[in-house]
């Protein structure tokens, strides 16, 4: 199945901890990005990377890291969580920078205590 | 800056009836829009794109968007609302041809039987 998955679904954790989001794409796209969704459903794209080059949204805290390991792989790092972190992250692909639509995973729903 | 504006938070119709959700855009050069639909617990799927071309797209499930220059506009359609069609609909713009994926502040749809 070609499409792009996230792990965990949910993860609940307390403030200071670590967490880490793993997501991966089967789509053969160059493009991974990281949005975060709060609880009115608003996205705010947080990091965009192609394997040759990262781009970071100034807004994020930076207790949040991109983690990859290839084109297929970008995974999510919050190193100290505050309550404010709670949300659903989307983890999303696309063939190319720029005009190409995105393909989007489940989402990981994080809350925060 | 560029911008998407979904006008309407919440929109209710009754199950057979037709749909428009309203979607503006700000971006004044070459447009490329999507529509994106949101069902519950669930990640973003795309309904339909809009490159240059036909201003009348069609997409999945019977949705079809009209796009217009002189209005700034890309509104979403369905002749019949079906109950599944209950979601959350996500206008976005993709013409800058940057990383970014500018979205709308979505419009909530609620089906009655």
């Amino acid at each position: 199945e070609t499409a792009v998955f996230q792990t965990p679904n949910y993860h609940v954790t307390q403030v200071g901890n670590e967490v880490s989001f793993n997501c991966k794409q089967t789509l053969g796209h160059d493009t991974m990005y990281w949005y975060k969704q709060d609880s009115k459903k608003l996205l705010k794209i947080m990091f965009s990377y192609n394997n040759k080059q990262l781009i970071v949204n100034e807004t994020v805290p930076r207790r949040f890291s991109p983690q990859s390991s290839d084109k297929a792989h970008l995974n999510l790092r919050i190193k100290s969580v505050e309550p404010e972190d709670s949300a659903v992250y989307l983890c999303a692909s696309s063939p190319d920078w720029g005009y190409a639509e995105q393909f989007f995973g489940p989402g990981t729903r994080l809350t925060v205590l | 800056a560029q911008s998407v504006t979904q006008p309407d938070a919440r929109v209710t119709v009754s199950e057979g009836a037709s749909l428009q959700l309203r979607c503006k855009y700000s971006y004044f050069g070459t447009p490329y829009l999507f529509w994106y639909v949101q069902y519950p617990r669930q990640g973003l799927q795309l309904l339909l794109k809009y490159y240059p071309g036909d201003p009348v797209v069609q997409g999945v499930n019977g949705f079809e968007a009209e796009f217009s220059k002189s209005n700034s506009s890309f509104h979403l359609r369905k002749a019949s609302v079906h109950w599944s069609d209950w979601a959350v609909y996500f206008c976005a713009d993709a013409s800058s041809g940057s990383w970014q994926l500018i979205f709308g502040s979505g419009t909530q749809l609620t089906v009655m039987p």
